[in-house]
């Protein structure tokens, strides 16, 4: 089974603070990293594809990090919003054309307006 | 949005029941997984498929089987539903053509075993 681990489990933040999580990873054949998020009652969506070391991700307000090399990955979200809200979850992808799918637990995210 | 649905979307069942959950999609896309949403778990894998006929299992893929007999659907099944699978499942798909690509999620099926 590979551990893929997110800390923290959840977090609250003040609207307008920036905040950051972390997802660790086995760092032995790597290949990708993806980041989801979860709103509630909703399906995860997309917000990266990762996969060299080194990488940065951008998408509006929320960034993501990779360092393949001592397995994490660190997401950011700039000024937060209430819409912000939501589990953040991170995958793990081992082996070129294996495309196996392994997710952590989550960080859930509440932003306090 | 991706063409991807997930059927029933709500199921009660009796323990000791079969029961099959469909996952269909329209995309063409290669590889197809089955995942429970359990609390303080997150998405955990059942099963996943890398091409019609190609299934792996995932880290928690006692009691359930999966087929794919074309591209388009993804079967689960539960071949004896216990209390312990009373949970939501989701489907997902990527098309993963020589590099890694974001997964599309189904809605879930909520699965309760009484």
């Amino acid at each position: 089974i590979l551990n893929v681990e997110q800390s923290p489990q959840s977090l609250h933040v003040q609207e307008g603070d920036s905040t950051n999580f972390t997802c660790s990873f086995p760092s032995s054949n790597f290949y990708a990293l993806h980041w989801y998020r979860w709103e509630t009652a909703k399906s995860p969506e997309a917000l990266f594809v990762m996969t060299l070391n080194g990488d940065e991700k951008k998408k509006g307000r929320i960034s993501a990090t990779l360092n393949t090399k001592e397995g994490y990955s660190y997401l950011y979200i700039k000024g937060s919003q209430p819409e912000d809200s939501a589990t953040y979850l991170c995958a793990f992808v081992r082996n070129f054309g294996n495309e196996k799918l392994t997710f952590g637990t989550g960080t859930r995210l509440t932003i306090i307006p | 949005d991706a063409g991807i649905t997930q059927s029933p979307r709500h199921k009660v069942t009796e323990t000791g029941t079969p029961v099959t959950l469909r996952c269909h999609q329209t995309e063409n896309h290669r590889y197809m997984y089955w995942y429970r949403q359990d609390p303080g778990h997150g998405l955990r894998l059942i099963h996943y498929s890398y091409g019609v006929k190609d299934t792996d299992k995932g880290e928690v893929s006692d009691g359930y089987s999966v087929s794919r007999s074309k591209t388009e659907d993804f079967l689960l099944t539960l071949e004896s539903a216990t209390s312990s699978q009373t949970s939501v499942y989701f489907c997902a798909i990527s098309g993963g053509q020589g590099r890694s690509t974001e997964a599309f999620f189904g809605q879930g099926t909520r699965l309760t075993v009484v």
